[in-house]
């Protein structure tokens, strides 16, 4: 039972442009939510969070929006950069000390 | 290197043999958790460990895997009698006590049964 899903295997975008990454979710409990990005060969490396609590959180030129009527969140990048070339997992959870749910990945390319 | 230290990196074997795979958790965290990424496939929670205690085993097959987090040193995921299918990429992941805090991921232990 996927709890967490990505539907979009892979994305490609210009550099310089925005790139928005979709995640969906099933359990209205989760009230923590993640985005990872993984490099090939590598273990993944946390980007940012957001609380159910909140609707939008922005470090840079990441921000996580979350919609929770909708159970959906997205990942903006913007500007693009080749080196942001990864997969990125987004991930949710609920409360404290369970596990961590994590989707199928995006694969993201952004084309110099 | 304070962070989270998988080894080994890549573990080869042959059906039937035993894997072990060792994670230490970032210095101060007393949570464990073990994923498994097969090929084209995304990670999939196995289990949830801390100190001495398996807290969520729900994804771990019920069958030759098995894991621990002693007192004293890493955590460890073994798998006996080991067959092709259990080919994959392993990441242990460490998170703090308290808080929802985001976990920490390891390189990865890559294990390959021929």
């Amino acid at each position: 039972d996927q709890q967490v899903k990505q539907n979009s295997p892979s994305l490609s975008v210009q550099e310089g442009r925005i790139s928005i990454l979709n995640c969906d979710y099933t359990n209205s409990m989760f009230d923590y939510f993640l985005w990872y990005k993984k490099y090939p060969a590598e273990g993944p490396t946390f980007l940012i969070s957001i609380s159910s609590i909140k609707d939008k959180n922005e470090d840079g030129r990441f921000t996580v929006f979350l919609n929770k009527s909708a159970k959906h969140l997205s990942l903006h990048i913007v500007p693009s950069q080749p080196g942001d070339s990864a997969v990125y997992f987004c991930a949710a959870t609920r409360g404290y000390g369970n596990q961590f749910y994590f989707g199928t990945g995006t694969s993201l390319t952004v084309i110099p | 290197n304070a962070g989270v230290m998988q080894n080994p990196r890549h573990l080869v074997r042959r059906r039937g043999q035993e894997a072990r795979l060792r994670c230490s958790p970032m210095k101060g965290h007393s949570h464990v958790y073990w994923y498994r990424q097969l090929p084209e496939e995304g990670l999939k929670f196995m289990v949830y460990l801390q100190k001495e205690n398996i807290i969520d085993e729900s994804g771990m097959p019920k069958e030759r895997f098995s894991a621990e987090f002693p007192k004293e040193g890493p955590s460890i995921l073994r798998i006996q009698q080991v067959v092709r299918g259990d080919s994959a990429a392993y990441f242990c992941a460490s998170s703090a006590r308290t808080g929802h805090g985001e976990l920490f991921f390891g390189e990865g232990s890559r294990l390959t049964v021929l």
